[in-house]
């Protein structure tokens, strides 16, 4: 059973430009998650949808960020324009009610 | 705002060593807490705590909740190298949504 695939695993681009994280959840998980980890503030969540929903993007930085999730098998999360500040990992993850969220290995950013 | 704090931040301990990572918690309608174990990559879910006084156990981790008290621990005996990680507590809360709270993190290194 393959678990949460994200792509790409890295990420080094200039400021200014866009950037666009993907992931592919756990077949069957009914939610889906995308958090930032950092250092300075460890790991925050942006967004999370249930059922292709967003339900609660009060997370989401600026309005630089948006995430979509067009259909059950696949998410994105886009920053546009990028920023230095906006260098982290990005994990996406899947669950469903109270069960235990599955991560996937994440996308480390730099932005230049 | 819902918290979750997690000490030591970090920890150095021999091989063979017990250790205790501690994690309390302030939150709107609690439904339960996990634990993760975090190397360098994606956390990976330890245990999930919902009852008071009810112990997980996992080989040579186990842990317990108080919810009395607003805190868990995560035990681990005869530490091995293998064990370096952060670990990461987490809590479900605010009612019926699937948002995790997530602490800092415990960083536990093992010496041979």
């Amino acid at each position: 059973d393959a678990g949460v695939i994200q792509s790409p695993r890295h990420e080094v681009t200039e400021m200014g430009q866009e950037v666009t994280l993907r992931c592919k959840p756990i077949s069957g998980h009914n939610s889906l998650f995308w958090y930032r980890q950092t250092m300075m503030r460890g790991l925050e969540l942006l967004i999370y949808f249930n059922n292709n929903v967003p339900i609660d993007d009060s997370g989401m930085p600026e309005d630089r960020f948006s995430a979509k999730m067009p259909n059950a098998s696949f998410s994105t999360l886009k920053i546009q324009p990028s920023e230095p500040r906006d260098s982290a990992v990005y994990f996406c993850a899947t669950g469903g009610g109270n069960q235990p969220q599955h991560f996937g290995d994440g996308t480390r950013l730099s932005i230049l | 705002e819902d918290k979750v704090v997690q000490s030591p931040l970090s920890l150095v301990v021999h091989e063979g060593d017990t250790v205790t990572l501690n994690c309390s918690y302030e939150v709107t309608n609690f439904r339960s807490l996990l634990w993760y174990k975090q190397e360098k990559k994606a956390p990976t879910f330890l245990f999930m705590l919902t009852s008071s006084g009810i112990e997980k156990k996992s080989g040579r981790l186990s842990s317990i909740l108080d919810k009395k008290e607003l805190f868990s621990i995560l035990n681990i005996t005869a530490t091995q190298t293998g064990d370096s990680a952060v670990y990461l507590c987490a809590v479900f809360a605010q009612g019926g949504s699937e948002k995790l709270v997530f602490g800092k993190g415990t960083k536990l290194t093992v010496n041979p």
